[in-house]
């Protein structure tokens, strides 16, 4: 059973900060990464999938990296619509099931 | 645009079956490489993957809510239902509905909030 971490829990930035979210899979899942970003009262918002490619419409500040049980969500430049919750999920159609990570609260520092 | 929205009780008694249904509109259910999910959220916590099922039938479940759950498919009223059997206070959360595939899942229901209490 494939299990998901990130970190840090809980990230307080400022407005132009650069950020960077990991989230760690306790087996390999080659790329088989989407980040999520909800914010209070909201369905999760797709940014990120196969661990790299942006989901159309998302802005080019947000990008993903890694493979095999290391990835990271990178913002270049927190923006005020930023501020929400970070899950990453791990999935794939050969998966018995697909696992969120606990997620990551980006808030106003 | 495909949109998606759930239904059902909003209140449901312990021990008894949750039952919710998602309606899909604005696309076939049937069309594409597409799976169907259900994810859930009490309040104030994470993200938990209930389940999905895909159009030919083929379903996955959580390990730890597999004994209760069943994901069901209707492709002609193109909904997809979950059944949660012997609900406790730990079901309550918000429910979603979304499509998935091998580019994550693009499209969620906007939530609906079900509350096991007697």
């Amino acid at each position: 059973d494939i299990q998901m971490t990130q970190s840090p829990s809980t990230l307080s930035a400022s407005v132009g900060d650069r950020v960077t979210i990991t989230c760690r899979a306790s087996q390999s899942i080659s790329s088989w990464l989407a980040w999520y970003q909800q914010k209070p009262g909201k369905a999760p918002k797709l940014l990120i999938y196969k661990a790299s490619s942006l989901e159309s419409g998302v802005p080019s500040r947000f990008s993903g990296s890694g493979s095999g049980t290391e990835f990271t969500l990178t913002i270049s430049s927190l923006q005020p619509d930023d501020f929400a919750t970070y899950y990453c999920q791990q999935y794939n159609s050969y998966s018995l099931r697909c696992t969120f990570g606990p997620g990551t609260k980006v808030d106003i520092k | 645009q495909v949109q998606l929205q759930e239904s059902g009780p909003g209140l449901v008694k312990p021990s008894q079956t949750l039952s919710l249904t998602c309606t899909v509109s604005g696309g076939s259910i049937s069309s594409g490489s597409y799976y169907w999910s259900w994810i859930r959220q009490p309040a104030g916590k994470g993200l938990e993957w209930i389940g999905r099922i895909y159009t030919s039938g083929s379903t996955n479940y959580n390990p730890s809510l597999k004994s209760r759950v069943t994901i069901s498919v209707d492709t002609s009223k193109n909904q997809f239902s979950l059944k949660l059997s012997s609900v406790t206070a730990a079901d309550t959360a918000v429910y979603y509905c979304a499509r998935g595939d091998s580019s994550g899942s693009d499209y969620w229901g906007q939530g609906t909030l079900v509350t096991v209490s007697s």
